[in-house]
């Protein structure tokens, strides 16, 4: 069974400039969720898809930050204009659902440095 | 509000040493509790998760044990070899599938 997929794993851009993420749950997943983790810090919910409705964006910065889920399985998270606060690791999990654990399976990450 | 508290920050210890990591939580209704371990630059990896009905998972080395009703947690790690260096993460569940996770404990297992 392949894992949950990332891209791009690393980038670099300067403030008020705009970036995109993009992830691949994995197959069957109904569930996604994207977590941004500070250094030194545990990471923290941005927003949570069931399919492609949102669940939860309570933490999510709507006048920079928005997200999508077409089709109920890829995701894109975007950042516009990005701060040098932005800077963190942008994680992305996805869990079936179904699975009466509600076990999540997380990405490898991106690493945004905004400078 | 769901707070995870991790301690101590960072611990060192010297290769086959057995070590507890403590995890502590604020709102004892939890649908479970999982460990997980954070090498640097990369994602997570999920270790044990134990159900808020149970007391305890194993693994290998690892051990974490849950007392729900006093909103703690431990990992136990017996025998330590410095390939155990990593960050470990606490997290919890309490609605809505959303994980609230800790600040992590830094460990370094020297040779």
């Amino acid at each position: 069974e392949a894992g949950v997929a990332q891209s791009p794993r690393y980038k670099i851009i300067e403030k008020r400039q705009s970036v995109a993420f993009w992830c691949n749950p994995i197959s069957g997943h109904a569930t996604l969720y994207w977590y941004q983790q500070i250094l030194g810090q545990g990471p923290k919910l941005l927003i949570q898809f069931q399919n492609n409705g949102v669940v939860d964006d309570s933490q999510l910065p709507k006048d920079r930050f928005s997200a999508e889920r077409l089709k109920g399985v890829d995701s894109t998270l975007k950042i516009q204009p990005a701060k040098l606060e932005d800077s963190a690791v942008y994680l992305c999990a996805s869990s079936n659902g179904r699975d009466v654990y509600y076990e999540q399976y997380f990405g490898p990450g991106t690493r945004l440095t905004v400078t | 509000k769901q707070e995870v508290t991790q301690i101590p920050a960072a611990l060192s210890v010297p290769e086959g040493e057995n070590l507890v990591l403590n995890c502590s939580f604020t709102d004892s209704a939890i649908y479970n509790l999982q460990w997980f371990r954070q090498d640097p630059g990369k994602g997570l990896t999920s270790l044990l998760l134990i159900q808020s009905s149970q007391r305890e998972q194993t693994s290998g080395r690892l051990n974490a044990s849950l007392d729900k009703s006093s909103g703690r947690s431990t990992l136990y790690i017996a025998a330590s070899q410095p390939g155990d260096s990593a960050t470990y993460l606490c997290a919890v569940m309490s609605g809505s599938e959303k994980l609230v996770f800790g600040k992590g404990t830094k460990l370094t297992v020297n040779p």
